[in-house]
């Protein structure tokens, strides 16, 4: 069952911050998340796995609750390179770890 | 260039007729991917494949066929094809069960079927 990302989108001003939210309905063992621009292939930002530690990527960061099966993306100090739309993936155990379910995606626009 | 490189880039073709994706990576990853994407619809993910052996068929029809002759190459038949399978066809590598990395993706085929 896919994971529901929210916003669907968000327009920020450069500089400004935004958060973007990975729920899932099954416990999830490990989370992903990737940047697309358009035309161009989704791009790897990080891994989170159950039980670690939160990760980051230049200025984005994430977090990995457990409990509320979620994960999120944090925005800071957002520079225009960060337009796109970013995809979290997700796995519900170590067996599935390469087998990945992804969000409808949240369209980020970042203006000058 | 991501390092998977997709041949074509994009591919039109009639509901008869047969044709093949091409799928190239050189990262020394042992997992490749075929995924779907849509226009207002998640990537879904179709096949799977672990040191060249297939172990997801995500429900595909058979219209759809994978081979992977060796860790490196990936491919995807396609024969009498609808036009609803007209989408942007992504290829994906990464280590199996990479617990360090995610995938690499290429740039993908779009695929238009008239």
């Amino acid at each position: 069952q896919q994971p529901v990302q929210s916003p669907q989108a968000v327009i920020l001003r450069e500089g400004e911050d935004a958060v973007i939210n990975c729920s899932s309905s099954k416990a999830l063992y490990s989370v992903h998340w990737y940047r697309q621009k358009h035309g161009e292939a989704p791009v790897f930002l990080m891994i989170l796995l159950k039980g670690g530690e939160q990760m980051r990527h230049e200025k984005i960061s994430a977090s990995f609750n457990e409990k509320k099966q979620q994960s999120s993306l944090y925005l800071t100090a957002s520079q225009l390179s960060y337009s796109g739309t970013y995809f979290c993936g997700t796995a519900p155990d170590k067996a599935a770890g390469n087998k990945l379910t992804f969000g409808g995606g949240t369209r980020v626009l970042v203006k000058p | 260039e991501t390092g998977v490189t997709q041949t074509p880039r994009h591919l039109v073709m009639g509901m008869t007729n047969k044709k093949s994706l091409k799928c190239e990576q050189h990262l020394g990853h042992n997992a490749m991917y075929w995924y779907k994407q849509s226009a207002k619809k998640p990537l879904e993910l179709m096949f799977v494949y672990n040191f060249k052996e297939q172990t997801e068929n995500n429900s595909v029809p058979s219209r759809f066929s994978p081979e992977c002759p060796n860790s490196s190459h990936l491919f995807l038949h396609l024969h009498t094809l609808q036009p609803e399978d007209s989408a942007l066809y992504l290829c994906a590598s990464s280590q199996y069960q990479g617990q360090n990395g995610g995938y690499t993706f290429g740039s993908g085929t779009r695929l238009t079927v008239v």
